[in-house]
């Protein structure tokens, strides 16, 4: 399942499938992306990170997407457990600013 | 260990009304943020604080002050509280500015 975090903000995917979430960002200055997942009643949790020297980190079963021409983040989650259910954020940093901008979130419902 | 620390979790008060929420951080950070998350998980900075210094300052009211006594805290103070003012405060710290922020566990906050 694919969806762009401006226009679907939902996304329903079924376990053990892969899952990609999108997201634009706005300042090309931005040299530091981060993914955040944030569960129903908690606060954001650090996924991965991403500087602008490189177009793609791994985590564990996690794959950030970096491409700058566009403006462009992704998330891949591999393999999609229950437990991946939540609300998914990106967030960029730079260009002089001093603070994390945050996308609008795209919601991930993991279907048994 | 909690790392970043808010109370209360939930404050449910009345138009006009003063309060306070607090936030400790165990992580040695030298920077420490407040973030409000309106209905629609809209994440969006308030203020930062690094070393106790004020750093960013967003458009708020001046009903909300923020006051960090030390390093590890960064209180919110809220003055005349109104209707609009309801929403999820998070609390964040960070090493510094360019790096990954740590949350809280939020705090709901309702006025009625």
């Amino acid at each position: 399942g694919e969806s762009v975090g401006l226009h679907l903000p939902t996304l329903s995917v079924q376990e053990g499938d892969n899952s990609i979430i999108n997201c634009a960002y706005s300042n090309s200055a931005s040299d530091y992306f981060i993914w955040y997942k944030q569960e129903s009643g908690k606060g954001p949790q650090f996924i991965i990170d991403i500087r602008s020297n490189m177009d793609k980190r791994q985590g564990q079963r996690v794959t950030v997407l970096l491409n700058k021409t566009v403006k462009h983040l992704s998330l891949q989650i591999a393999a999609t457990q229950p437990g991946d259910s939540a609300v998914y954020f990106c967030a960029e940093l730079g260009g002089g600013a001093q603070k994390l901008v945050f996308g609008q979130g795209t919601r991930l419902t993991i279907n048994p | 260990d909690t790392a970043v620390s808010q109370t209360p979790k939930y404050l449910v008060t009345q138009m006009g009304n003063d309060k306070s929420i607090k936030c400790e951080q165990n992580l040695g950070h030298d920077t420490m943020y407040w973030y409000k998350q309106d209905s629609k998980k809209f994440l969006k900075i308030m203020f930062s604080y690094n070393n106790k210094e004020l750093i960013i300052n967003e458009t708020v009211p001046n009903r909300f002050s923020p006051k960090s006594p030390d390093k590890a805290h960064l209180n919110l103070h809220i003055n005349s509280l109104e209707l609009g003012d309801s929403a999820v405060y998070f609390c964040a710290s960070s090493p510094d500015h360019g790096s990954e922020q740590y949350f809280g566990p939020g705090t709901r906050l309702t006025v009625t």
